[in-house]
């Protein structure tokens, strides 16, 4: 089975302050591994993903996360936010070796508050 | 593309009576799916489809039945509404392919009282 734990269930930053949203996995098997946004009374919008290759990967807005394999961390990051990106973010984790379901598993998600 | 569509938006029920969430996608996604979201806990797969006529239990499908005669649609029903219920219910579907990318409808908020 697997598991996302996110760390803070809130993360309060200023306008143009860097921000690091935190996500750790439980897994016995190869991972792929997502960042999703939700903004108010919408739906979820893939930020980015990783399935292989680079560990650091590059998603839309100017957000990034890194695979770290050793720590299990999924990490999403972004230099400078706005007003804008405030908001909701869940990590999720699926697994290749899943051919059947491809069902994603939610961490129960990190609110964004960006302030003036 | 529309992309997933999800009606209703809102709903309020009592408790008892039943309804059908409507979900549909025009990607021709094998893959389709229902979640929960309550506060504070995340998104919980409820129902999954890998296709036309093949449907399959979650983590959470007690109180809740699904069909999927169609490529495109994918309905979840309550048929004794329970408090319990109440929550924001979201469809998702995905292709075949080695993404694993899950596209999201916007939402149906149901509550029930």
């Amino acid at each position: 089975a697997q598991s996302v734990t996110q760390l803070d269930s809130q993360v309060p930053v200023f306008e143009e302050a860097p921000v690091e949203l935190r996500c750790n996995y439980s897994s016995s098997v190869s991972v792929y591994l997502f960042w999703y946004v939700q903004y108010p009374n919408q739906g979820l919008q893939l930020l980015l993903k990783y399935l292989s290759g680079s560990t650091l990967v590059k998603g839309i807005n100017g957000f990034e996360a890194e695979f770290n394999k050793s720590q299990t961390s999924f990490h999403l990051r972004k230099p400078s936010v706005h007003i804008s990106d405030t908001a909701e973010y869940f990590c999720a984790v699926s697994s290749p070796v899943d051919t059947g379901r491809r069902a994603l598993t939610f961490g129960s998600g990190t609110r964004l508050q960006v302030q003036p | 593309n529309a992309g997933v569509t999800q009606t209703p938006k809102f709903r309020i029920l009592k408790i008892g009576q039943s309804m059908t969430l409507q979900c549909a996608q025009d990607m021709n996604h094998n893959y389709m799916y229902w979640y929960r979201q309550d506060p504070g806990m995340g998104l919980k797969l409820i129902y999954y489809s890998v296709g036309a006529g093949i449907t399959d239990k979650g983590e959470v499908p007690n109180g809740y039945n699904v069909s999927r005669s169609t490529t495109e649609d994918f309905p979840l029903r309550l048929e004794l509404a329970a408090p319990s219920q109440t929550s924001v219910y979201f469809c998702a579907s995905s292709e075949s392919g080695k993404s694993y990318e899950q596209y999201f409808g916007p939402g149906t908020r149901l509550t029930v009282t």
